[in-house]
């Protein structure tokens, strides 16, 4: 079955590191999106991608990038990673503009 | 501004019980209504969605929702819940061509269903 994929599930990391976070789709789909979501924010967008070498900005970009190398694989990378961006965050894959998106299971980001 | 507002942030409600999650939006255009549940320490997953066509949307696990659009609403019920149906619950909608397939969120209600 066709599915989405993050990984890790969980990961503590220190204030300043680099991280990396993957997303990994097996639909085919051209549309892939990153979230954050944080009590009282419901879920907010950090960065969205409509193919290969396209990406975008969301609401809440500041210190996040994407790239776009292959339409299964979106990976989000926290350059200098702060404790405001401790939080869980999911991607998602949509088929095309009117669709629905499906999400992964989510990371666990802690940042001390 | 588009907007997705859920009016309650949290409804407790005994099992067998109905319910009625509340959803409104604001949007200059047509647009996709969705409602996505989460379940603890899960992704979400969508239950159901409205793109045209008649106003009354059933979804999964019972859940259905109608699209009011003079009163740009999407409200989701059910008519008895059960204890597995604690969650939180998202609206989302989608403003079509303007956005490209963006979703915008609401800020999530918590369902309880007591025993």
């Amino acid at each position: 079955d066709a599915e989405i994929t993050q990984s890790p599930r969980h990961k503590i990391t220190e204030t300043g590191r680099q991280v990396t976070l993957a997303c990994h789709q097996t639909w085919n789909h051209n549309n892939m999106f990153w979230y954050r979501q944080d009590l009282g924010h419901g879920l907010r967008l950090i960065h969205y991608s409509y193919g290969v070498q396209d990406t975008n900005k969301g609401e809440v970009s500041d210190g996040y990038s994407v790239s776009r190398s292959n339409t299964e694989d979106l990976p989000l990378t926290l350059e200098s990673a702060a404790s405001s961006q401790t939080s869980v965050y999911f991607c998602a894959s949509q088929i095309g503009p009117a669709g629905e998106q499906y999400f992964g299971p989510g990371t666990r980001l802690t940042v001390t | 501004a588009q907007s997705v507002t859920q009016l309650d942030s949290q409804v407790p409600v005994f099992e067998e019980a109905p319910v009625e999650l509340r959803c409104n939006y604001s949007s200059s255009v047509s647009v996709y209504l969705f409602w996505y549940v989460q379940y603890p320490n899960q992704g979400l997953q969508l239950l159901l969605k409205y793109l045209s066509g008649s106003t009354l949307v059933k979804g999964i696990n019972g859940f259905e929702a109608e699209f009011n659009k003079s009163q740009t609403s999407f409200h989701l019920r059910k008519p008895s819940v059960h204890i597995s149906d604690t969650a939180e619950y998202f609206c989302a909608f989608n403003a079509g061509g303007t956005s490209y397939g963006k979703l915008t969120f609401g800020q999530g209600t918590i369902l309880t269903v007591h025993p």
